[in-house]
C-alpha cells in the first residue's frame, strides 16, 4: 500500500448522477490535496486542506464539492458532471503545507469517465 | 503562475543505456524548488529527485541525476543504466519557496526496451 488510498479505482457515471471519490491516509499528515490529471494537460491543483480547513479552491466549478471531515479523510463529491470532467483524480497528502519541507505522498488515483 | 515545459512527449531508450529528459520553466522568483516525478502504469506519482534553487550542486539519487541551469531555467533529468522498470511517465514540477502547490509540466512518456 502507498500510504494514501483512493477509492474507487475506476468510476463511470452519467451526467445526472451523484457520486463521491474517497481518499484516506494513515500517515499522520495534516494537509491533503486534490489534483486533476487530464490527457495531454499538466496536472491541475483543485483543492487544498490543512488541518481540515480549506486553504485553496483553484477556481473549480461548483459541480465538484470537497469535504474533509478529519485530517485522515478527504472526499470529492461529484454531481451533474460534463464529459470534459473525465480524468484521473489524484489525492495527495503532506505532513504540513509546503510539501518540499515535508514531502508529498500521492495515491493511485480514481479514473473517472463521464458518459 | 509559473509555467513548466517538457518538450519531449515521448522518448525511448534501450536497457542499460543513458537517457536525458528535458524541462524548462518560467519564473521571476529567485528561490524555489524543482522536482522530477515518475508515474508508472500503477498511476501513483513517485518522487524521483528534487533540487533547491539556492543550491548550486546538482542533485543525485543513485542512477538519477539532474543538470540544473538556473540562469537558463533548465532542469533536465539523466537516467543512467536504464532499467525496464524505469518505463513510466516523467513529470517535471516547480514549487515556490514559500508555496505549497506543485506546478507540473505535461510529462514525457519514457519507454525502456530490452
Amino acid at each position: 500500500e502507498t500510504g494514501v488510498t483512493q477509492t474507487p479505482r475506476h468510476l463511470v457515471m452519467g451526467m445526472t448522477n451523484k457520486k463521491s471519490l474517497k481518499c484516506e491516509q494513515h500517515l499522520g499528515h495534516n494537509a491533503m490535496y486534490w489534483y486533476k490529471q487530464s490527457a495531454k494537460k499538466p496536472l491541475e491543483l483543485m483543492f487544498v486542506y490543512n488541518f481540515k480547513e480549506q486553504t485553496e479552491n483553484n477556481s473549480v466549478p461548483s459541480r465538484f464539492s470537497p469535504e474533509c471531515p478529519n485530517s485522515s479523510h478527504l472526499f470529492l463529491h461529484l454531481h451533474t458532471l460534463q464529459p470534459e470532467d473525465s480524468a484521473l483524480y489524484l489525492c495527495a497528502s503532506s505532513q504540513g503545507l509546503g510539501p518540499e519541507r515535508y514531502g508529498y505522498t500521492f495515491g493511485s488515483g480514481t479514473r473517472l469517465t463521464v458518459v | 503562475a509559473q509555467t513548466v515545459t517538457q518538450s519531449q512527449p515521448e522518448m525511448s531508450v534501450q536497457e542499460a543505456e543513458t537517457v536525458t529528459l528535458s524541462c524548462t520553466y518560467d519564473t521571476s522568483e529567485n528561490n524555489y524548488y524543482l522536482f522530477w516525478y515518475k508515474q508508472p502504469p500503477s498511476r501513483q506519482m513517485i518522487l524521483v529527485i528534487r533540487q533547491e534553487a539556492y543550491k548550486q550542486q546538482n542533485a543525485t539519487e543513485n542512477r538519477f541525476s539532474v543538470n540544473f541551469q538556473k540562469a537558463a531555467k533548465s532542469f533536465s533529468l539523466k537516467i543512467s543504466d536504464s532499467q525496464l522498470g524505469d518505463t513510466a511517465m516523467y513529470f517535471c514540477a516547480f514549487m515556490s519557496f514559500s508555496g505549497y502547490a506543485l506546478n507540473f509540466g505535461k510529462g514525457t512518456s519514457l519507454l525502456v526496451t530490452p
